[in-house]
């Protein structure tokens, strides 16, 4: 089993700010990797696919880099929706995995 | 917009069983593939099952193999897991998901989930 590994565990940001979350996994998975945003209460939405491919509606803001074991989800400029946990997930081996998230909260 | 719908969530003692449902907008199709994710109470996102368009191949995780049993009726766009001898350890949201593009398995399309909680 693939292990995934998201960093930090929780991320301080004011509105406005960079956030830059990270996610390895513990053997190459390629670019088989999404990064999805996760509210209480509502359903998880995608974000990025293929490491580096936002998806439909995803704004410029974000964006997705690396390959292989070490993976990006950057946050340019943070606006007040984007309060959530994001996590990554790898779909590069059964059984697919997911990273345990990074909480973004407002500083 | 397209949503997905869960439902067949609720209150269970350990050892029985329910089934989920999910509909899915367009399943008829039957390219989709589908798959079913859960998220325990303060934990993170833990995929469960899935099932090819055509539902030729099912993959299940190791925690639920032989218990679980997901299929689809693409004739009333309904995605199903059966859940047999539930354990206590299988209280979370259980949400469903379709398939990416290109038979792709990460996840492009979500539920909001439905619940299944045990009774003490």
């Amino acid at each position: 089993e693939i292990v995934m590994t998201q960093s930090p565990a929780t991320l301080s940001v004011s509105p406005g700010e960079r956030a830059t979350l990270s996610c390895r996994a513990s053997q190459s998975i390629t670019s088989h990797l999404a990064w999805y945003q996760h509210k209480p209460g509502q359903a998880p939405r995608i974000l990025i696919y293929g490491a580096s491919s936002r998806a439909t509606g995803i704004p410029a803001r974000f964006s997705g880099s690396g390959s292989g074991t070490e993976f990006t989800l950057t946050i340019s400029s943070l606006q007040s929706e984007d309060f959530a946990v994001y996590y990554c997930q790898q779909y590069s081996n059964w059984p697919l995995t997911f990273g345990g998230g990074t909480k973004v909260e407002i500083k | 917009e397209v949503q997905l719908l869960e439902s067949g969530g609720g209150l269970v003692q350990p050892g029985e069983s329910l089934r989920l449902s999910c509909a899915v907008p367009g399943l008829t199709s039957s390219t989709y593939d589908m798959s079913w994710v859960r998220q325990a109470p303060g934990k993170g996102l833990e995929w469960v099952s899935s099932l090819s368009g055509g539902g030729r191949s099912t993959y299940y995780a190791d925690s639920v193999k032989g218990r679980f049993t997901i299929s689809r009726d693409d004739s009333k766009n309904t995605l199903y897991l059966q859940m047999n001898s539930l354990r206590a350890e299988d209280t979370a949201v259980y949400y469903c998901a379709r398939g990416g593009v290109a038979h792709f398995w990460y996840f492009d399309l979500w539920g909001r989930g439905t619940l299944v909680t045990f009774s003490s």
